[in-house]
């Protein structure tokens, strides 16, 4: 079965510090998306990706994130200098061809820990 | 603002018992819910979904309950397994691909 692969599983950095989270896709998806999930919180949307540009994001995705498709399969995210309070779970999701919200598609998560 | 949150954070059941999950949300604009199933350390998993033409649909062990008059949607799983203890969001779609998730209930299935 197709999944959203991401890297790193774990990763723990210093404040201030820039990230770079790894996604790729189902290989066939045309939308794609970052979530976050805070420890004991709700998963909560960041942006949405589509066309080779951000098709909406949400108040949490401020100028210290970026999201990038360098080539035809990875997706990234990228937090430029990170805060204490980005230390979450980072969850990249893609959807087929429709567009439809579907089956929103989700990798397995990336930890971050900022120090 | 609007918002998807669920009545219990905790339930806890036996082995073989029904499970209900229950799920309010605010905006009547919704048209599209969604629950998803996450299990510890783990990204959310689709479960089974609705849309708000519709007041109920059934998957295999699951149904989803949808009443559009008090904004209420329900999981219901049948003869519960330990293999269905996690995490369970409800999900509505707040625009056209964004989903608004809900805080989530952590259903313990119990010998």
């Amino acid at each position: 079965e197709p999944e959203v692969t991401q890297t790193p599983s774990h990763q723990v950095t210093q404040m201030g510090q820039e990230v770079i989270l790894r996604c790729v896709p189902i290989s066939n998806h045309l939308y794609f998306y970052w979530y976050r999930q805070i420890l004991g919180q709700k998963v909560e949307f960041l942006v949405s990706f589509y066309n080779n540009e951000i098709s909406e994001k949400s108040e949490i995705f401020d100028d210290q994130f970026s999201v990038e498709r360098p080539d035809g399969s990875n997706f990234t995210l990228k937090i430029r200098s990170t805060k204490l309070e980005d230390s979450a779970m980072y969850f990249c999701a893609s959807i087929g061809t429709s567009g439809s919200t579907g089956e929103l598609f989700f990798g397995e998560g990336s930890r971050l820990t900022v120090l | 603002g609007e918002s998807v949150g669920l009545h219990l954070p905790t339930l806890s059941v036996q082995e073989g018992d029904n499970s209900i999950i229950n799920c309010a949300y605010s905006n009547s604009a919704s048209d599209y819910f969604i629950w998803y199933k996450q299990e510890s350390g783990k990204g959310p998993q689709f479960i089974i979904d609705i849309r708000s033409n519709m007041d109920k649909r059934q998957g295999q062990r699951v149904t989803v309950l949808l009443n559009k008059t008090v904004k209420h949607l329900s999981l219901q799983i049948a003869a519960t397994q330990p293999g269905d203890s996690a995490v369970y969001f409800c999900a509505e779609t707040g625009s056209a691909r964004q989903l608004t998730f809900g805080s989530g209930t952590q259903l313990t299935v119990l010998p």
